[in-house]
């Protein structure tokens, strides 16, 4: 079965900081992968996503991820964080009948200090 | 862009009661909607798949009688939690994708809508 893992609930950096956010996916085949981001008071925003080819994803507002096969990973990165990107983001991974069901990683709680 | 709805934003109500909970695709058609449950500090939970014109997906132990899913129209699902108890508390949340089912389209999301049971 497929499962989402993020290992990070809470991280804080200093606006200017670069910002990595951590994802494991468990999948049998080659995954379709999300990032969303969940601002207070709203709802779900997509980031970016990748199915297939270059595996570093670029996103909006700044972001991109890596999908690495061998680590099983889909890590968030942005190189200078806004205060504005403060809110909680979440990795997800489509379900195997590939329906756009998706199962989502617990969140990372992002803080930006100024 | 295309938007989902979702009303009310909050609600709160006593226990015992029902409360229903829309979500719109504004400028598009959803023959399928998905209905999420987030609880606190956890992440978005798949509650049940809605499709138009037909009955909803329940996900493995969602109570169907409890939590009530209409799909009456291409852009209109509801879910009603009926006789809401306080651990019916979370926030829920739809989404539609914009063209289908497939995973290559398009998922929006509605803002979700905080439920409080007291």
């Amino acid at each position: 079965a497929q499962s989402v893992t993020q290992p990070d609930i809470h991280i804080t950096v200093s606006e200017g900081a670069s910002l990595e956010l951590r994802c494991n996916y468990s999948y049998g085949a080659t995954p379709y992968l999300f990032w969303y981001v969940q601002s207070p008071g709203q709802g779900l925003q997509l980031l970016l996503k990748y199915f297939s080819g270059d595996t570093l994803v670029q996103g909006i507002k700044g972001f991109e991820a890596e999908f690495k096969r061998s680590q099983s990973s889909f890590n968030l990165r942005k190189p200078s964080v806004h205060w504005s990107d403060a809110a909680e983001y979440f990795c997800a991974v489509v379900a195997l009948t590939g329906a756009n069901n998706l199962f989502f990683g617990t969140g990372t709680r992002l803080t930006v200090i100024p | 862009g295309a938007v989902v709805s979702q009303h009310p934003s909050r609600v709160i109500c006593k226990s015992g009661t029902s409360v229903k909970i829309e979500c719109r695709s504004l400028d598009f058609q959803a023959t399928t909607m998905f209905w999420y449950r987030q609880f606190p500090k956890q992440s978005l939970m798949l509650m049940a798949t809605s499709n138009e014109g037909s009955k909803a997906t329940y996900e493995q132990g969602v109570e169907k009688d409890k939590f009530l899913i209409n799909h009456a129209s291409l852009t209109l699902s509801t879910l009603t939690v009926t006789s809401a108890h306080p651990e019916d508390s979370s926030f829920y949340i739809c989404s539609a994708p914009q063209a289908g089912s497939s995973y290559n389209s398009p998922l929006h999301f509605g803002n979700g809508t905080r439920l409080t049971v007291t």
